[in-house]
């Protein structure tokens, strides 16, 4: 297995708290990603890094930020949850196999905002 | 932008039945194409890949190719057993010519699929 660790597991906490979900890697792999899996809509791509401090939107960012100021760690932040992301969320790393990229993925932390 | 269509679920199949989760895409270019399993309460694998037209993906018995002239990439397979059950993912990576994709990936909704022994 991908060397990738989540934290926390699970979470509850309360609407218009802030939150922090950690991923580190051991892995060494250039690219990082944050998806959210919600039924109906399988997983979306919210924010993305492609080296330490460079990162940028994915489909879902409204709400979300992130910050990579290792290789190894990737962090997503809910500024001010709200329960429209309560969801399950992944993170993936990869790095380029010629044309093409194999993500890994953590385990996942469910999120429930309450 | 680029859009993974799966068919509706569940499926629930007997054991040993033969197994079809079609897939179809809209992307530009010639992007790579994946099928990803997820297990209960785990992440996501990989299970197969086709990065270019006509290419066949294989791996513990599934199968897809990759149909460029109907945007396909539906995923076989002719005995399905109780261990596969799980959720599957379609998914679709543009590819990384000049290096500007960065493996970023657009999922189908995902199809839960249930086998009965």
């Amino acid at each position: 297995d991908a060397g990738i660790t989540q934290s926390p597991r699970h979470k509850v906490t309360e609407t218009g708290t802030p939150v922090t979900l950690r991923c580190h890697q051991t892995e060494n792999h250039r690219y990082m990603y944050w998806y959210r899996q919600d039924p109906g809509h399988g997983l979306r791509l919210i924010h993305y890094s492609y080296g330490v401090k460079d990162t940028d939107k994915g489909e879902v960012s409204d709400g979300y930020s992130v910050s990579r100021s290792k290789t190894e760690d990737f962090l997503l932040t809910l500024e001010s949850a709200t329960s429209s992301q309560t969801s399950v969320y992944f993170c993936a790393i990869s790095e380029p196999q010629g044309i093409w990229t194999e993500a890994f993925f953590g385990q996942g932390t469910r999120l429930t905002v309450v | 932008g680029n859009s993974v269509t799966q068919m509706e679920g569940p499926v629930t199949l007997s054991e040993e039945a033969f197994l079809t989760i079609n897939c179809t895409y809209t992307a530009t270019g010639y992007p790579s194409l994946f099928w990803y399993v997820q297990y209960p309460g785990e992440g996501l694998q990989l299970l197969l890949k086709a990065t270019k037209a006509d290419d066949k993906g294989s791996n513990k018995g599934f199968e897809a190719t990759y149909r460029k002239e109907t945007t396909s990439f539906h995923l076989e397979k002719g005995s399905v057993q109780v261990s596969d059950s799980a959720v599957y993912f379609c998914a679709l990576s543009d590819q990384n010519a000049g290096g500007t994709s960065y493996g970023k990936l657009t999922f189908g909704q995902g199809t839960i699929l249930t086998v009965h022994p």
